[in-house]
């Protein structure tokens, strides 16, 4: 089954940290641009980063930047989200998604998301 | 930062035709897709480069997208289509998201 699962999140304090994971099946994962995309509880769709199918080419979001880490396992198929120095505005539930292989594509598989809950 | 953006909401009647509306700088020089997310679940693709539908999406669910403002309709719209909506283009190697539209089916 074509499928990504996702696991990792939790509840942390401000400050802490956690290493998100997205396992792939059913297709070939390194052919694949993946993405993490959030959505903060009752709002909407943010995008958080991306990484190509080798590894060789990485953006993040600008709220994101120097404080989250994206990579990626191909012999694992598992794309992981390192997030350090977490703040109350990063909870949320956190995707993880497959983007086609064209522009333009579009994200065609999504994950179940992982919640993650900065609170002290 | 680029920026898009949706109607909060929107409403239809059943069997009427909803349309939902994405705007953005040039946004038709960019591909946009859309998604749907209903309550608890994770986004659908519905809508991909602009116009194309992936394979099992109905085809009362179409897209265009040209000047400034992308648009997703839905042809006689079901109760089952009452959700959540996001568009979503690129900003060169950022991903930019819509602030969403909640349809109603009245």
């Amino acid at each position: 089954e074509v499928q990504l699962v996702e696991s990792g999140g939790g509840l942390v304090q401000p400050g802490g940290s956690l290493r998100l994971s997205c396992t792939a099946s059913g297709f070939t994962f390194k052919a694949y641009w993946m993405h993490w995309v959030r959505q903060a509880p009752g709002k909407g769709l943010v995008w958080v980063a991306r990484i190509k199918g080798d590894g060789s080419s990485i953006s993040y979001a600008d709220s994101v930047k120097g404080r989250f880490t994206i990579s990626r396992d191909n012999d694992k198929n598992t794309l992981y989200l390192q997030v350090s120095s977490l703040r109350a505005d990063d909870t949320a539930v956190y995707f993880c998604a497959r983007d086609g292989h064209y522009s333009g594509d579009g994200f065609d598989l999504w994950g179940q998301g992982t919640m993650v809950t900065v609170s002290s | 930062s680029y920026e898009l953006t949706q109607p909060p909401s929107v409403s239809v009647s059943p069997g009427q035709t909803a349309s939902i509306t994405c705007s953005g700088d040039k946004l038709g020089s960019r591909y946009v897709c859309w998604y749907q997310q209903k309550p608890g679940q994770s986004p659908v693709l519905v809508i991909y480069q602009d116009d194309k539908r992936p394979s099992g999406i109905p085809e009362r669910f179409s897209g265009s997208n040209s000047g400034h403002t992308a648009i997703l309709t839905i042809s006689g719209t079901q109760a089952m289509d009452e959700a959540d909506y996001y568009c979503h283009a690129w900003d060169t190697t950022i991903v930019v998201f819509g602030g969403g539209t909640k349809l109603t089916v009245l």
